[in-house]
């Protein structure tokens, strides 16, 4: 199985730039994701790393060391509608060859004015 | 892009019957679906990996027979609350990955359909 840790809350500034951070633990590691998630919807997809290195996205940037098992999300220029949580979650490949997907516990991030 | 469908979005059913809940990849196919529970203020939790033309493999602690979980076809994926109780009441999540998508890092992209509100009275 996976263990995956992420800060429950942050708080940023509109225009601010804040980062959310992911540690994981896993055996298989076949790459990991951030997603959004808005109350009461499905999570969208923000960013996939499977490399270690940045990948930046407009206004969003993951960043992955495989070799430490930490992951970041970074997000500029912050804007009232980024107020949601952000998922990270970690694929595993298992010994049966299928892929899982497990979830960290979500950072629910305010952006205030 | 890729979208998947979940239908119904919300359903209310009595104690003790059971509900179908489906999950469509309307525009590729997908070998592999997932299924996850989410309780309000929490995290998504894997219940189930389902696998075309297989068995489901179960996240520990998910009942088999409750949860039923059928993979016909590359396209569709059915969750079956069974004899559900009002302690089922949940967000259910499936989520889809596109079949071949190799090591392609926007192909490994895994789509979430809409969610359905399950609310046992």
């Amino acid at each position: 199985g996976q263990n995956i840790d992420q800060p429950t809350e942050m708080t940023a500034t509109e225009g601010a730039i804040v980062q959310i951070n992911c540690t994981y633990q896993t055996s298989g590691f076949n790459g990991l994701f951030w997603y959004q998630q808005h109350a009461g919807e499905a999570p969208t997809f923000l960013s996939y790393n499977v490399l270690d290195g940045l990948e930046e996205k407009g206004r969003f940037s993951s960043f992955l060391s495989r070799s430490k098992g930490y992951s970041y999300l970074l997000l500029k220029e912050l804007q009232m509608k980024d107020s949601a949580s952000y998922l990270c979650a970690v694929r595993d490949r298992m010994n049966s060859g299928y892929s899982t997907l497990t979830f960290g516990k979500g950072t629910m991030l305010l952006v205030s004015p | 892009g890729a979208v998947v469908s979940q239908h119904p979005s919300r359903v209310i059913c009595k104690s003790g019957t059971s509900v179908k809940i489906e999950c469509r990849s309307l525009d590729f196919q997908a070998t592999t679906m997932f299924w996850y529970r989410q309780f309000p203020k929490q995290s998504l939790m894997l219940m189930a990996t389902s696998n075309e033309g297989s068995k489901a493999t179960y996240e520990q602690g998910v009942e088999k027979d409750k949860f039923l979980i059928n993979h016909a076809s590359l396209t569709l994926s059915t969750l079956t609350v069974t004899s559900a109780h009002p302690e089922d009441s949940s967000f259910y999540i499936c989520s889809a990955r596109p079949s071949g998508a190799g090591h392609a890092r926007t192909g490994n992209t895994i789509y979430f359909g809409e969610g359905s509100w399950l609310t046992v009275v």
